[in-house]
């Protein structure tokens, strides 16, 4: 079993339209959860960190589920913009290293 | 700010030769991170280092491969002997290593080993 899994996608959604992803993860040591974002052809980078009571940064929204082990992204009026994938990550405290733990990423596209 | 740069962005070589790949961290990161990324895959994680502590390499895939951090802050990662199998965007990652996690990217070398 994959220390984190994401479904792959693609989801074709119209501008406008509420998405969510859902991401689980297997060790339950895990201390810190982060949405990465990845353009195409480009390096991932930074959307939002994960905390235990649920995060908002504008239209994207990030909650925690310690008990069931998973994480979700919710984005709300989804831009064209938004096309990317969306990387789920996770730091796992007993690995002894800093080192960030990636799922293989959802896939977003925005239509117009 | 300066971010995270590694050169060359873009290395193609034949399978046997051996390649060097080099990354500069943001200044003031302690913590510096190799990840490897196959085409439409995940990151895999390959090596670690912090400040002067003894590397985390147990992300190295076989013993081709190695890396280097020199003065606490350039990092060159070396493969040796090349296989087609060592194909892949190689992305290394910068942090403050003390109390943040975020770690910041550079752009990647991608490597195709013909």
């Amino acid at each position: 079993r994959k220390e984190v899994e994401q479904d792959p996608g693609p989801f074709n959604v119209p501008e406008g339209a509420t998405v969510a992803f859902n991401c689980t993860y297997s060790n339950s040591a895990s201390q810190s959860f982060f949405w990465y974002r990845q353009d195409c052809r480009k390096e991932p980078k930074l959307l939002m960190s994960v905390y235990s009571s649920g995060n908002e940064d504008g239209r994207f929204t990030a909650q925690l589920n310690r008990a069931s082990q998973y994480i979700s992204l919710l984005i709300r009026d989804s831009k064209l913009s938004d096309s990317a994938t969306y990387l789920c990550v996770v730091n796992i405290a007993n690995t002894g290293r800093r080192a960030l733990t990636f799922g293989s990423g959802t896939r977003l596209q925005v239509q117009p | 700010g300066a971010g995270v740069s590694q050169s060359p962005s873009n290395k193609v070589t034949e399978k046997g030769k051996d390649v060097e790949l080099r990354c500069d961290p943001i200044s003031g990161h302690t913590a510096l991170y190799w990840y490897r990324q196959s085409l439409g895959q995940g990151l895999e994680f390959l090596i670690y280092f912090q400040g002067n502590s003894a590397p985390d390499k147990s992300g190295l895939p076989s013993d081709r491969f190695s890396a280097e951090r020199t003065g606490g802050s350039v990092s060159t990662l070396t493969i040796q002997r090349t296989q087609q199998e060592d194909s892949a965007v190689y992305l290394c990652a910068s942090s403050l290593g003390v109390s943040g996690e975020t770690q910041y990217f550079g752009p990647g070398t991608r490597l195709l080993v013909l």
